[in-house]
């Protein structure tokens, strides 16, 4: 399947500090990426699409001025958590949708695992 | 409101059973129709998809998809204790940013040796 890589897998920060999580599509071009957020035995929860050159669309409950997000380029999408703070410890995930013959396809990153002290 | 609804679980099934996951959707216009396993800690991987009803199989899995009781359904033969994980449902949904898939809460499923 297509790879989706995002960095860092894992980081620890202090509290008020800003923590950038990068998403590639490696194989492929991506129009489209999204981003989620995964709080321990939890559901996947969408937080935003993030769509190549223009703003992204951010879910109901999701401040776009804490989570900015860039995608600059067909293959990177890029999380920026503003101030965070310890409620923004979670597991943070990114997908990217690979167009086929019969149906488009998501696929997710490994993603990244953030603790804020 | 668009909804995927799954059964939490656990599910328990011994070694070597076939495994039954089940989802339901709300939305008639939905084309396609994916399983994802997310094992603890992990994200979530594709297993397969399903777009025309009827039966699917991939090796050990089996997608079947009834569009008329929006219904689409994983079976795990030969379950491994490997399997022990959460199965994600998705389907596909049009948004204002184009086409992204809504998933269900996920069923855990425990396979026992």
């Amino acid at each position: 399947g297509a790879v989706v890589s995002q960095h860092p897998s894992r980081v620890i920060c202090k509290s008020g500090t800003s923590v950038k999580i990068e998403c590639r599509s490696l194989d492929f071009q991506a129009t489209t990426m999204f981003w989620y957020r995964q709080f321990p035995k939890q559901s996947l929860m969408l937080m935003a699409t993030s769509n190549e050159g223009s703003k992204a669309t951010y879910e109901q409950g999701v401040e776009k001025d804490k989570f900015l997000i860039n995608h600059a380029s067909l293959t990177l999408s890029t999380l920026t958590v503003t101030s965070a703070h310890p409620e923004d410890s979670s597991f943070y995930i990114c997908s990217a949708i690979v167009s086929g013959i019969s149906t488009d396809t998501q696929y997710f990153g490994p993603g990244t695992r953030l603790t804020v002290l | 409101q668009k909804e995927v609804e799954q059964n939490s679980g656990p599910l328990s099934v011994p070694e070597g059973a076939i495994a039954s996951l089940n989802c339901t959707y709300s939305d008639r216009g939905s084309q396609s129709f994916f399983w994802y396993r997310q094992y603890s800690g992990k994200s979530p991987e594709l297993i397969m998809f399903i777009y025309s009803n009827g039966d699917k199989e991939d090796g050990r899995f089996t997608a079947q998809l009834n569009k008329a009781s929006q219904y689409v359904s994983l079976l795990i033969r030969d379950s491994q204790p490997s399997d022990s994980a959460t199965y994600l449902c998705a389907v596909n949904t049009n948004n204002n940013a184009g086409n992204m898939l809504t998933f269900g809460g996920g069923t855990r499923l425990m396979v026992k040796p």
